[in-house]
């Protein structure tokens, strides 16, 4: 069973540009959620979608948005790089949509974004 | 408002050794405990969760964490450190209302000599 897969994996962007980032969950699942990390803030959670809905979102400005497909599938994206949005970018599923108690999550291995 | 504090930025110990990280929470409500492990160019990894019950949790790859209420506390430990147990380990922190939003910390960075 194919894990949780992100592209691209890697991807160098300048400031001004926007960036989309795609994330196909594991077969099944249903919620996908979308992470930022980076050396100086760590992990931090930016939003949750379960069945084309955002259900969560974490205090990031409005440049970042995401979106879920019918097939499960997300993209995320930012508009206006700077460069603190250089990150690893990562996405989890999960197969339940009610939250971390019945659901685990599994990530996928990121896409790396550098903004110049 | 909820927080994660792991202290140690960098662990180094010798192979067969045993090992101790440290979790530190802030939760108003009930709280969800998570360890997550993070090779090089990897996605995170599922150690152990606590959500209620026994404190003693058993995870895969032979760890272990013990959910301390009075101290705040989600420690995880191994008996004996293999090599291969060279990583980055989170500690995060959820809850009910909180759906799959977790609050991680900022990691704690193994080593492992031989």
């Amino acid at each position: 069973k194919a894990g949780v897969t992100q592209t691209p994996r890697y991807l160098i962007k300048t400031r001004g540009q926007q960036v989309t980032l795609s994330c196909s969950p594991i077969s099944g699942h249903r919620s996908v959620s979308w992470y930022q990390q980076t050396p100086g803030q760590g992990l931090q959670f930016l939003f949750e979608y379960f069945s084309e809905t955002q259900r969560n979102k974490g205090n990031f400005p409005g440049r970042f948005s995401g979106r879920q497909f019918s097939n499960s599938r997300s993209e995320m994206n930012v508009s206006t790089l700077e460069l603190g949005d250089s990150a690893l970018y990562l996405c989890a599923s999960s197969l339940a949509g009610t939250g971390v108690r019945t659901g685990e999550l599994f990530f996928g291995e990121g896409s790396r974004l550098t903004v110049l | 408002a909820q927080s994660v504090t792991q202290p140690d930025i960098h662990i180094t110990v010798s192979e067969g050794a045993s090992l101790e990280l440290r979790c530190n929470y802030s939760y108003g409500a009930t709280p969800y405990l998570f360890w997550y492990v993070q090779s090089p160019g990897q996605g995170l990894q599922l150690l152990l969760k606590y959500f209620s019950g026994d404190t003693l949790v058993q995870g895969i790859k032979g760890f272990e964490a013990e959910f301390k209420r009075s101290q705040s506390s989600f420690n995880l430990r191994k008996p004996s450190v293999h090599w291969s147990d060279a990583a980055e380990y989170f500690c995060a922190v959820g809850g009910d209302n909180s759906g799959y939003a977790l609050n991680f910390g900022k990691g704690t960075s193994l080593l492992v000599t031989p």
